[in-house]
């Protein structure tokens, strides 16, 4: 089973301000195919998880352009280029080169 | 624009078995495109995807947490575009909220999420 691990557990910060998610895996995620099977996904409060990532990079329909991602292999990050206070939530990374193990989760919060 | 929605009882009875309908709307799922899975959220722990099946009856289960598996029947209706999770056997520790989730058959990204069904299993 491949593990998923996230730094922090918790992230606060002051709106307008960026913010950066680490997720590490312990096995490779990059494809042969050049992709890293990797998504991000954020729950709201109330709310199911969304997908704002798949496959490394793409972005899934109507994620604002302030969200970025970046990495490969194993190291990977999700950016928050100025966090609004609508971007509060717990952000998950998860594998999907194997059996789907997500990560334990970083909780994004306004100061 | 597909929209899926849990059902069935919050509460069930320890060594009871669990089972949960997932009614889509807006879309079939009879495409040969997707898989429709069920991810549960136990409190305060991490997310776990259970299973996934396909129209045609394929179905695939996470192997990674055994006495889950052996424990995991899915099934689908195509003509109540409905697709089910019977757990048998639940304990405490399968209280959690169960969702139901869209991914394609070429990749594990869950695109369409219903909002969740909270189960509590009680001895």
């Amino acid at each position: 089973e491949i593990v998923m691990t996230q730094s922090p557990l918790s992230l606060p910060v002051t709106p307008g301000e960026p913010a950066s998610i680490s997720c590490r895996s312990s096995q490779s995620l990059l494809y042969a195919n050049g992709y890293n099977y990797l998504d991000w996904y954020v729950q709201k409060p109330g709310q199911s998880p969304q997908l704002l990532f798949y496959l490394g990079s793409k972005r899934a329909s109507g994620v604002p352009d302030r969200f970025s991602v970046g990495g490969s292999g194993t190291d990977f990050t999700l950016k928050i280029s100025r966090v609004e206070a609508e971007d509060v939530g717990i952000y998950y990374c998860m594998q999907a080169m194997q059996t789907p193990t997500f990560g334990g989760g970083t909780r994004v919060e306004i100061k | 624009q597909l929209q899926l929605q849990e059902s069935g009882p919050g509460l069930v009875t320890s060594s009871e078995s669990l089972s949960l309908t997932c009614t889509a709307s807006g879309g079939s799922i009879s495409t040969d495109n997707y898989y429709w899975g069920w991810v549960r959220q136990s409190p305060g722990k991490e997310l776990e995807w259970i299973a996934s099946i396909h129209h045609s009856g394929q179905t695939y289960r996470n192997p990674f947490h055994l006495s889950l598996k052996s424990r995991v029947t899915m099934s689908i209706d195509t003509s109540k575009n409905q697709f089910s999770l019977n757990l048998r056997s639940v304990t405490a520790a399968d209280t959690a909220v169960y969702y139901c989730a869209r991914h394609t058959v070429y990749y594990y990204a869950f695109d369409v999420w219903g909002q969740g069904a909270a189960v509590t299993v009680s001895s």
